[in-house]
């Protein structure tokens, strides 16, 4: 699976959008963008994945470049329940379903 | 309730003492796995089921025996349970093998003296 790159951290003012960088430049053709948080030592989170179309769901949008090398995660209003590590991770859908989380982003929404 | 429960979420042990941890989902899912998460080092998989009866090593096996002999349940044991095992733990599901929309347990935070 490619590896991505992500900002250490980011902050947000609170009921702003957060926008959260992914670079995937090593991104092959069958790999997914997937999208997962984890709030303080929670079980991670699923929140949106996509292929090449950008992704919308109740949750966040995901918007993926034309050339598939890097994305972008979206919430639209932040709050403060967002404050967590966000995850990008690239995968295909071989079956082994082992997702490399590396070291993410740390979002800290503010009030 | 759709979600994936683990017991116990917290448990201090002892070098070498046999230990297990359940991890049950209600989804009917056919896929489950064990992650371990350590401090700069991220999640990563232990064991992975993609159905009864079928369990693969991950990246990070060794010290770990899994089974699953029924679609709900993928216990985690560890039989001698060492200090470097120390982590804490999450057991995950998944609708189906390829999916990756996986559900994640709240974690099992385990500590061997």
């Amino acid at each position: 699976d490619a590896k991505t790159t992500q900002p250490t951290s980011m902050d947000c003012a609170e009921g702003r959008a957060a926008n959260l960088p992914c670079n995937h430049s090593t991104i092959s053709g069958n790999e997914y963008v997937y999208w997962y948080r984890q709030i303080h030592s929670q079980g991670p989170q699923y929140i949106i994945h996509g292929l090449k179309n950008n992704e919308t769901n109740e949750m966040a949008s995901l918007i993926i470049t034309e050339d598939r090398k890097s994305s972008t995660l979206i919430l639209p209003h932040a709050t403060l329940r967002d404050t967590a590590v966000y995850y990008c991770i690239v995968a295909d859908q071989t079956g082994a379903n082992n997702l490399f989380f590396g070291t993410g982003t740390r979002l800290t929404v503010i009030p | 309730e759709a979600q994936v429960t683990q017991n116990p979420r917290y448990l201090i042990t002892v070098t070498g003492k046999k230990l297990t941890v359940t991890c049950s989902q209600n989804m009917n899912h056919e896929y489950m796995s064990w992650y371990r998460q350590d401090p700069g080092l991220g999640l990563r998989q232990i064991y992975y089921s993609m159905n009864v009866e079928v369990t693969d090593k991950g990246d990070v096996p060794e010290g770990y025996k899994v089974s699953r002999k029924e679609k709900r349940n993928f216990p985690l044991i560890l039989e001698s349970p060492s200090p470097n095992q120390t982590s804490l733990y999450f057991c995950a599901s998944s609708p189906w093998t390829g999916g990756n929309e996986q559900f994640f347990g709240p974690g099992t935070r385990l500590t061997v003296l």
